[in-house]
């Protein structure tokens, strides 16, 4: 089955400790992308990859890092986290370079950073 | 800089009834369209999507339509039934086409 998938589906931490979400498609997309999701904001793009080694900036990339050395993975790293990052996490994949095409959702990763 | 506006942000029919949702986009380089449903717990997922070359495009009770000239492309749900509650997103291309730009999402409420 067609599917990404992201790990934790939840997490409560605390100020200051890394983390890592993971995220995998199983489609052989070269396109990935984080957002956060907040209430009344809609979603805002973190971070993007066109492809394997390539990555870019979204609308609202500070405290995030991204890594992207295999096509398949795209993890999201919060160094030291602090409560403003509290929000639920997207991430999704498509095909092409390019966000011109259908994206594919992962279920989410609601995040509490106390 | 580039922007989606999307109204309304809560919008209650009645079931049987239609439901129509509205977007404005600021480029006009934008040139794909997409529709996402989310439903509680899960991520968003494609219903429909729309390309500048195209003024409509329907799929089953499914509609969308874009005027590239006024810059505005809606969604339209007929005979709507209880499982289309949910919150809906626009979204556009942005000019580099590497982002899409978000609308922040209509939740609709079907009452029986």
């Amino acid at each position: 089955e067609a599917q990404v998938t992201q790990n934790p589906r939840y997490l409560i931490t605390v100020t200051g400790k890394k983390l890592t979400v993971t995220c995998s498609q199983n489609m052989n997309h070269e396109y990935m992308s984080w957002y956060r999701q907040d209430p009344g904001l809609g979603l805002r793009q973190i971070y993007y990859s066109m492809n394997v080694e390539v990555t870019d900036k979204g609308d609202v990339p500070e405290g995030y890092k991204v890594s992207r050395k295999e096509k398949r993975n795209f993890p999201l790293i919060l160094e030291s986290p602090s409560p403003n990052q509290t929000s639920l996490y997207f991430c999704a994949s498509s095909s092409g370079q390019g966000s011109n095409q259908p994206q594919h959702f992962g279920d989410g990763t609601r995040l509490s950073i106390l | 800089g580039e922007n989606v506006e999307q109204h309304p942000s809560t919008l209650s029919v009645q079931e049987g009834d239609s439901a129509v949702i509205k977007c404005t986009y600021s480029d006009s380089a934008s040139n794909y369209f997409p529709w996402y449903k989310q439903e509680l717990g899960k991520g968003p997922q494609l219903i429909i999507d729309i390309r500048s070359n195209v003024g409509e495009k329907k799929d089953q009770r499914i509609a969308v339509t874009l005027n590239k000239t006024a810059k505005h492309f809606s969604l339209h749900i007929t005979e709507t039934q209880p499982e289309d509650s949910a919150v809906y997103f626009c979204a556009a291309s942005s000019r580099s086409n590497y982002q899409l730009i978000w609308g922040a999402g209509t939740k609709l409420i079907i009452k029986p």
